[in-house]
């Protein structure tokens, strides 16, 4: 049972566009959310992370946005560069006491020059 | 460069045999986390130890070992593996017990298995 989904296996935008990454949850009772960015023969390294009790979280290009009774986050990147191009992954963890990070199967972002 | 150190990088192996997959955490971090990436699926948990003490348990197959040596460094034993188990295998190190505390949580580079 895939408790995190990113339905979209790969996304190609145009440097300078919006990079728009999706991300859809069924455990209710997960309450805090992390994007990770993988490079080719690189371990994943941390992005951006949203809590349950915000609705958005910006960090520089980097935007991520949490709707909770669709159970469904976003993650914007604008400008897009073509140094963005990687695996991204989105994952989610439950309460304290419960932490176990579960991720996504990743999406394959390429931006063209 | 993460700080976390992963060996080896490759390995190829027959199904049946048995492997051990090493992880330097960075140094002063306690926590040390195991990850399997395979190919339909993402990355899955699979065991996290704290200062030499299991810590949390994921989706880890019996025929699935892990242990934390005093100087916190972690290996994997997968044995009698199967062509199933073929993956990228990742160690993740915090110095907190909790991992979903983003920044403090540091992956290795990936040991890829592939069983033939």
């Amino acid at each position: 049972d895939q408790q995190v989904k990113q339905n979209s296996p790969s996304l190609s935008v145009q440097e300078g566009r919006i990079s728009i990454l999706n991300c859809d949850y069924t455990n209710s009772m997960f309450d805090y959310f992390l994007w990770y960015k993988k490079y080719p023969a690189e371990g994943p390294t941390f992005l951006i992370s949203i809590s349950s009790i915000k609705d958005k979280n910006e960090d520089g290009r980097f935007t991520v946005f949490l709707n909770k009774s669709a159970k469904h986050l976003s993650l914007h990147i604008v400008p897009s560069q073509p140094g963005d191009s990687a695996v991204y992954f989105c994952a989610a963890v439950g309460a304290r006491g419960s932490e176990k990070l579960v991720f996504g199967k990743g999406m394959k972002l390429t931006v063209n020059p | 460069d993460s700080g976390v150190t992963q060996t080896p990088k490759h390995l190829i192996t027959a199904t049946g045999q048995r492997v051990t997959l090493r992880c330097s955490p960075r140094s002063g971090d306690l926590s040390v986390y195991w990850y399997q990436q395979s190919l339909d699926q993402g990355l899955q948990f699979l065991i996290q130890y704290y200062n030499g003490e299991e810590r949390a348990k994921g989706n880890i197959l019996e025929r699935f070992s892990a242990q934390q040596f005093p100087d916190l460094h972690s290996e994997l034993n997968l044995s009698s593996l199967e062509l199933g188990d073929s993956a990228l295998y990742f160690c993740a190190s915090s110095a907190r017990q909790e991992i979903w505390l983003d920044t403090e949580a540091f992956f290795g580079q990936g040991t890829r298995l592939t069983v033939v």
